[in-house]
């Protein structure tokens, strides 16, 4: 079945320093690719996505590509601040399914 | 434009007492889910509706779960008999429709953190 892998955290970084979160996938077809972010006492908010092999999803400084080579969607930023510090979670939906598969979240967190 | 809202955003209850939680989608929003988001957990999928339709509800984690959805929008989950491990934060999500990459965005609401004692 589909499945979604993230990289445990906590993370904890200073500010401007460089953000790695790793997803990797498995998933039959071609689904599209999320990340999710959730910040403290707030609901989920969509970050970015793509859907389809190859496109990058960038948002607030965030990107991620969707490499079907490696079946995976890292998230990157190159400075993180303080206000980053929240839960990412990676998703992913099949195409013409309704089931989104969502990893089990990454906290980070930002140190000043 | 509103979002996602979902009530009540905290329940406390006692241990074997129903309760219902209530989630109003986005409107135009013809797909709607529930996931459960327990502590140090991430997000377990329960059930979606397309249209007030729910095609698979194998999620539920029990027959104790049900969930309903009325007049293509409204969605009340309902928890019969409630047990400690139902102690969780409980998400609704809609998005456009199911199947259209264009489409596939959920939008989430706050969630209702229910607490059994």
């Amino acid at each position: 079945g589909n499945s979604v892998t993230q990289m445990e955290g906590p993370v904890t970084l200073s500010e401007e320093a460089f953000l790695t979160i790793n997803c990797t996938y498995t998933a039959t077809g071609y689904p599209s690719l999320f990340w999710y972010v959730q910040y403290p006492g707030e609901g989920l908010q969509l970050l970015l996505k793509a859907t389809k092999a190859d496109d990058k999803g960038s948002n607030k400084g965030f990107e991620a590509t969707y490499r079907k080579e490696t079946t995976s969607f890292h998230l990157e930023k190159g400075s993180v601040q303080v206000s980053d510090s929240a839960v990412y979670f990676c998703a992913l939906v099949s195409s013409g399914t309704y089931k989104y598969i969502f990893g089990t979240g990454t906290r980070l967190k930002v140190l000043a | 434009g509103a979002g996602v809202s979902q009530s009540p955003s905290n329940k406390v209850t006692e241990k074997g007492k129903d309760v219902e939680l209530r989630c109003d989608p986005i409107s135009g929003h013809t797909a709607l889910y529930w996931y459960r988001q327990s502590l140090g957990q991430g997000l377990e999928f329960l059930i979606y509706f397309q249209g007030n339709s729910a095609p698979d509800k194998s999620g539920l984690p029990s027959d104790r779960f049900s969930a309903e959805r009325t007049g293509g929008s409204v969605s009340t989950l309902t928890i019969q008999r409630t047990q400690q491990e139902d102690s969780a934060v409980y998400l609704c999500a809609s998005s456009l429709a199911i199947g259209g990459a264009d489409t596939d965005t959920q939008y989430f609401g706050p969630g209702t953190r229910l607490t059994v004692l």
